[in-house]
Formats: C-alpha cells, sequence, structure tokens
C-alpha cells in the first residue's frame, strides 16, 4: 500500500543532541513537507521541498535543517540550536499542484 | 495576523445528532483551497473534506459537509448523524499559494469534539 512511513514512533534525546526524523514516500508525490505540532496547537510548517535537492524555509525553519537527495525521502534534523525541540513532528507529501496532501502518522520527539 | 481563525472551545455533542465546527479564514488570493482534518489521539492527520475557492457547491463527503460561505470568509464544517469514533481535534486549514507552483497549508489552532452516549 502506498503511503508515508515516519520512524522512529517516539524518539527521546538528550538535550544538545542532534536527532534526525524519517520520512520516506512511495506514492510519487514531488512535494513533501514538514510540519511541528505543539500541544493544543495546530500544524506550523517547518520545512518544504518541491523536486529533489530543492528545499524552502517554512515559517518555523529556525533549529532544524533537512534534505530531499531523492524523491522519496525527506529527513528533518533537529539541531541542538533549536531551542525548544519537544513536540509531534508530521512529513506530508503532496502532487505538484494538486490539492491532496497525505500526512505521515508522526514522530513525537522528547528532549529531556 | 491569523489566517484561520477555529474559536470554539471544546466542543460537545449527543450521538446521532448533528454538529457543526466553526472556521474563518483571511486571504486576499482569489484562489485558494480550504480543507478539514480529524485527528484522533493517534496522532494521525485524517482528511475529510475539501473545498475549492471557485466551487460553486458546497462539498459533501458521506457525513461531512462543508458550508462555504465566501463572502463571510467561513468554512464550518457539519457532522451529521455523529458517531462515538467521532471523538477527535479537527482542523481546519488553507492552501496558500507560495513562490510559482509551490503552496503549503496553513492550519487553525483545532477544535476538540467529544461525542456523548
Amino acid at each position: 500500500d502506498g503511503g508515508i512511513t515516519q520512524s522512529p514512533k517516539y524518539l527521546f534525546r538528550k538535550e544538545g543532541q542532534n536527532v534526525t526524523l524519517s520520512c520516506e514516500q512511495n506514492l510519487n508525490h514531488d512535494a513533501m513537507y514538514w510540519y511541528r505540532q505543539d500541544p493544543g496547537q495546530g500544524l506550523r510548517l517547518i520545512y518544504y521541498s518541491q523536486i529533489v535537492n530543492d528545499f524552502q524555509k517554512g515559517d518555523i525553519a529556525e533549529g532544524y535543517s533537512v534534505s530531499r537527495e531523492k524523491k522519496e525521502s525527506f529527513p528533518l534534523t533537529v539541531t541542538s540550536a533549536q531551542k525548544n525541540p519537544t513536540a509531534f513532528y508530521l512529513c506530508a507529501s503532496s502532487i505538484w499542484g494538486s490539492h491532496g496532501y497525505t500526512f505521515g502518522s508522526g514522530t513525537r520527539l522528547t528532549v529531556v | 495576523a491569523q489566517k484561520i481563525t477555529q474559536t470554539q472551545p471544546g466542543m460537545f455533542v449527543q450521538e446521532k445528532e448533528a454538529v457543526t465546527l466553526d472556521c474563518t479564514y483571511d486571504t486576499s488570493d482569489p484562489s485558494y483551497g480550504l480543507f478539514w482534518y480529524k485527528q484522533p489521539s493517534s496522532g494521525e492527520m485524517i482528511f475529510l473534506i475539501y473545498q475549492g475557492s471557485y466551487d460553486q457547491q458546497n462539498a459533501t463527503e458521506g457525513r461531512y459537509s462543508l458550508n462555504f460561505q465566501k463572502a463571510r470568509k467561513s468554512a464550518n464544517l457539519v457532522i451529521s448523524a455523529s458517531q462515538l469514533g467521532d471523538s477527535a481535534m479537527y482542523f481546519c486549514a488553507m492552501r496558500e499559494r507560495l513562490d510559482g507552483a509551490n503552496s503549503k497549508l496553513t492550519f487553525g489552532k483545532g477544535i476538540t469534539l467529544s461525542v456523548r452516549p
């Protein structure tokens, strides 16, 4: 079945460490997105990518980095510069120019 | 400025009754899309319904319908015949154009719906 796989589902890291969240899709979608969700809040866009080897900052990109070396993959690195990284992270993809967005099941990151 | 506004506090509805979840939006782009998503406690985002800004008729998907009032910039979700499984967080979102053909989804803060047996 086609879809988006995010791993791991839960992630614990010590303060000051970088951590990479995985997002893989087999939908052949061009565009991929990373969102952050804090408790009781909506989703906020971190980064997005429309094509391979190209990505753009979203609304809250500080302290995060991404890469898009393959169409299927869009990993997100939460760096030590991110002041409050504990949150729920959702990856999404869409067909370029369409209105259909597919979301992964999310990664819950806790920094201790 | 907030582009998607969901101001209702937690909503409660009796099983089998209908419920309306409010959403207002703000944009100057004549071409946009409006979405509703359901997020159960497990966290995944489940697409419910979509309304394009140029669509003449209100969107419907099974028990879900979207009451689209363009002049008022509102896009309320109506759930008919509520079921216990409808208990979840509901998000209104708007597709905004970025540069070129790029677009992104902007979300409201969500509304918690609880269905009572």
